[in-house]
């Protein structure tokens, strides 16, 4: 039991380029969120599915897209790299809403140049 | 727009020291979460409280939940260096049901020797 597993650890990408952030989990969780951390700032949700088949904005949504791929898997994609999308990102999911706690992966540092 | 405000954001003691962290907001949450992150890893789940008022306790710390549900306090007694890292509190809002956590921006705690 892997618990939440994410791909890349590391990513340095130029201004402008595209990548994919992957991430799985194998506990049959029926929700997952993606949040960026910069320094001071805490976690931000950028994304959540709160069921396999949706996918919904958090707060800072701009720049990013998401795929609920199936009820295991959730990506993140950077169409374009800024420089301000430079982060660590993190994916969690959740058994069910009714529940209060997230599970972490154990994040992805994001350069963009 | 940061609903949650952690204080302090930046503590040093020295080991055996007693220390508390506030999260404070003007919202009403559902629950509080206290997560804890070691550096390169995500977040873990320390404890979820509650009920307005609620006490918990988790060997050397004792998490607080405030009677209007509103703001929370981690306090820990007799400090050690194992207690170093970044502590985020996170609420969850009763409406909507999508299990999304607001989280503050974390307090990072270093335990001297």
């Amino acid at each position: 039991n892997a618990g939440v597993t994410q791909t890349p650890k590391f990513q340095v990408l130029k201004t402008g380029q595209s990548m994919t952030l992957q991430c799985a989990q194998d506990m049959n969780h029926n929700s997952m969120y993606w949040y960026r951390q910069d320094p001071g700032m805490g976690l931000r949700l950028i994304y959540y599915s709160a069921s396999e088949g949706t996918t919904d904005k958090g707060e800072v949504p701009n720049g990013y897209n998401v795929s609920r791929l199936n009820k295991r898997e959730f990506s993140l994609r950077l169409e374009s790299a800024a420089p301000s999308q430079t982060s660590v990102y993190f994916c969690a999911s959740l058994h069910s809403v009714w529940q209060e706690t997230q599970y972490f992966g154990p994040g992805t540092r994001l350069l963009v140049l | 727009t940061q609903l949650l405000e952690q204080s302090p954001q930046f503590l040093s003691i020295q080991e055996g020291e007693n220390l508390t962290v506030y999260c404070n907001s003007s919202s009403v949450f559902s629950s509080l979460q206290w997560y804890r992150q070691e550096p390169g890893e995500g977040p873990v789940l320390l404890v979820t409280v509650v009920t307005g008022g609620e006490v918990k306790k988790l060997k050397r710390l004792t998490f607080q939940f405030g009677d209007a549900r509103k703001d929370s306090s981690l306090h820990i007694t007799a400090a050690q260096t194992g207690d170093t890292g970044l502590y985020l509190c996170a609420g969850a809002k009763s409406s909507g049901n999508t299990g999304k956590l607001i989280f503050g921006q974390g307090t990072t705690l270093q335990v001297k020797p």
